[in-house]
């Protein structure tokens, strides 16, 4: 079954530490999409990809970076993490053109 | 650029009851507008979509939506709600035409009570 998986789920981690969210799709699709999520807020879009070694910054900043080795795998890190980075971190994929996301269940991070 | 504003970040409802979520848009190239809706725990889940043609576009779970261009709006609404009702319900826009960088609005809780 065509899906987007994100792991962990949950995750609480110290300061400093390095960490790294996995996002994988099995629908093929081209274009991923990290989203960070505050509590009551919108939805904003820190990193995307067009496809296999491409990358950009989405429009809001974020201290963390993605990869796009192959096409189903899209993780995003953080070197060194920091309270600040405390949020829901949403992984998206979606095909041409302007169609709809697919979102994954994204990962609730928390750094103490 | 686009931006969407949602009014409420609440809204309450008795089971049965009609449903409305305010959305309204900013664009300035013609928008595909989206309803996503997010239930506890999980990720975004596509309601219903505006693209071209019809303005009344219908959804999953008896959901609609009208696009009125002259109001720059996109109101979500249900006649009857039901309990299972009960999330966060994101408005969002794409004015981009090669790819899909959705501007969401900050969400509405939507509460369904018996």
């Amino acid at each position: 079954e065509a899906d987007i998986y994100q792991t962990p789920r949950y995750l609480v981690i110290g300061t400093g530490k390095k960490i790294t969210l996995e996002c994988s799709q099995t629908m093929g699709h081209d274009k991923m999409y990290w989203y960070q999520q505050d509590p009551g807020m919108e939805l904003h879009l820190i990193h995307y990809s067009y496809g296999v070694n491409s990358t950009e910054k989405g429009d809001l900043s974020s201290e963390s970076t993605v990869s796009r080795i192959r096409t189903e795998h899209f993780p995003l890190t953080l070197e060194s993490a920091r309270p600040s980075h405390t949020s829901q971190y949403l992984c998206a994929s979606s095909g041409g053109g302007r169609e709809k996301l697919f979102f994954g269940s994204g990962t609730q991070l928390s750094v103490l | 650029a686009q931006s969407v504003t949602q009014l409420g970040s609440h809204v309450s409802v008795s089971e049965g009851a009609l449903v409305l979520l305010r959305c309204n848009y900013s664009s300035s190239v013609p928008p595909y507008l989206f309803w996503y809706v997010q239930y506890p725990n999980q990720g975004l889940q596509l309601l219903l979509k505006y693209t071209t043609g019809a303005t009344l576009v219908k959804g999953i779970n008896g959901f609609e939506a009208e696009f009125k261009k002259s109001e720059t709006s996109f109101h979500l609404t249900k006649p009857s709600a039901h309990m299972s009702d009960a999330a966060e319900y994101f408005c969002a826009v794409s004015g981009d035409t090669g790819f899909q960088k959705l501007v969401f609005g900050t969400g509405t809780r939507l509460l369904v009570s018996p």
